[in-house]
């Protein structure tokens, strides 16, 4: 079994949509969730920390965990087709950072 | 904008030859990583170093060596290229610290005919 499993996509939307993307992990030791959007042709950015279950919220973005069924989401509000990437998730616990396949996300006008 | 360099961008070779993808940081991180990733896969980490003369494997075993002399530069060999080695190689740094958060290069897109 993978330690991050993200479906792949790709995930086709309007523009103005509001976008669910998701992973499931399965080592309690991660404490730290990331999530990372990667252009095409780009190396991957740093788009959302979090640290435990919850709720983060940064403008249209909103990552949410929920550690006790190892659940991690983030949430695109009012989508642009500027948005359309790559995002991967990336728990991360004592040093390990794991990253999943990435959801492929095209927001067309 | 992350600055973290990477070149070439795109490189197409023959099989068998040696080859060096290069990496450089102007963050003064100390901590340097190389990550493999193909289509639709997951990054795989190859590399990793915490500092100068400090070089580790990743979790995906690779026949390429690194070495770190200086603290801004983790250059990546390939000794003897294969079609098997094609892929993207990406080059990341970060502070030290638990758990930090990596700035990633742009890649490198090597093709071995």
């Amino acid at each position: 079994q993978k330690e991050v499993e993200q479906d792949p996509g790709p995930l086709s939307v309007p523009e103005g949509a509001i976008v669910s993307l998701n992973c499931t992990y399965s080592n309690s030791a991660f404490q730290y969730f990331m999530w990372y959007r990667q252009y095409s042709r780009k190396g991957p950015e740093l788009l959302m920390y979090t640290y435990s279950s919850g709720n983060k919220e940064d403008g249209r973005f909103t990552a949410q965990v929920d550690k006790s069924s190892k659940y991690i989401s983030l949430f695109i509000r009012d989508s642009q087709p500027s948005d359309s990437a790559t995002y991967l998730c990336a728990p991360t616990g004592f040093q390990k950072l794991v990253f999943g396949t990435g959801t492929r996300l095209l927001v067309s006008p | 904008e992350a600055d973290i360099y990477q070149t070439p961008r795109y490189l197409v070779i023959g099989t068998g030859k040696k080859i060096t993808l290069e990496c450089s940081q102007t963050m003064g991180h100390d901590k340097m990583y190389w990550y493999q990733q193909d289509p639709g896969m997951e990054l795989h980490l190859i590399h990793y170093s915490y500092g100068v003369n400090s070089t580790e494997k990743g979790d995906l075993s690779s026949e390429s060596t690194v070495s770190r002399i200086r603290t801004e530069h983790f250059p990546l060999t390939l000794e003897s290229a294969r079609p098997s080695h094609t892929s993207q190689y990406l080059c990341a740094s970060s502070r030290n610290g638990l758990n930090e958060k990596l700035f990633f290069g742009s890649g490198t897109q090597l093709s071995v005919l």
